[in-house]
């Protein structure tokens, strides 16, 4: 079962932040998490991954609860090409896919 | 940037056909994951190799195997193909000391 529980659609105006938000309060010690998006039926792409501190790059932030059991995806500047699914996966030894987020990026 | 290549692309086979999918991954990356995408489904992990031996296990079914070479690409061999076998299959390879998996672009197989 996954791990993670996300909302299953958020839209967000193009040029504004995009915030995921995703809940793993099963999550344990050693796990890390993990951020990938799909858009539409193209291999999943790495997005950001961390442990317990905040991290950042050129794609995204991640924003890790003091607790870890919740985190958000931050997009500082959405575009449409942002449009896809994001998913949020606890990873211990392997991936485990949930439903993921589909986020949807209007003009 | 090399990426992660899978063929072929596209396959279309028949029940009770096989079929084998190939995974080359990222130059130096010595970790290799597959993993099954049905139509509207999350994607769901099959198997992983790691210096050409397997490391983990998910939902693979028996009919299908997998094999991690000497020159580390891989190759999943589907047999006794079922209509449900139908879906992308990923390749994901990852570095060694590297957290992230690079997923190639899928082979979409069709089963008639």
């Amino acid at each position: 079962d996954a791990k993670t529980t996300q909302p299953p659609s958020m839209d967000c105006a193009e040029g504004r932040a995009a915030n995921l938000p995703c809940n793993h309060s099963t999550i344990s010690g050693n796990e890390y998490v993990y951020w990938y998006r799909q858009i539409h039926s193209q291999g999943p792409q790495y997005i950001i991954h961390g442990l317990k501190n905040n991290e950042t790059n050129e794609m995204a932030s991640l924003i890790i609860t003091e607790d870890r059991k919740s985190s958000t995806l931050i997009l500082p500047h959405a575009t449409l090409r942002d449009t896809a699914v994001y998913y949020c996966i606890v990873m211990g030894y392997q991936l485990i896919w949930g439903a993921g987020t589909k986020l949807i990026i209007k003009p | 940037a090399a990426g992660v290549i899978q063929s072929p692309r596209h396959l279309i086979k028949e029940k009770r056909e096989t079929a084998t999918l190939k995974c080359y991954p990222i130059p130096r990356h010595d970790t290799v994951y597959w993993y099954q995408q049905g139509p509207g489904q999350d994607p769901q992990f099959l198997i992983s190799f790691y210096e050409k031996m397997q490391s983990d296990k998910g939902s693979i079914p028996d009919r299908f195997s997998a094999q991690q070479f000497s020159d580390y690409h891989s190759e999943l061999n589907m047999s006794s193909l079922e209509l449900g076998d139908s879906a992308l299959y990923f390749c994901a390879s990852r570095g060694r000391g590297s957290y992230e998996q690079y997923f190639g672009p899928g082979t979409r197989l069709t089963v008639t």
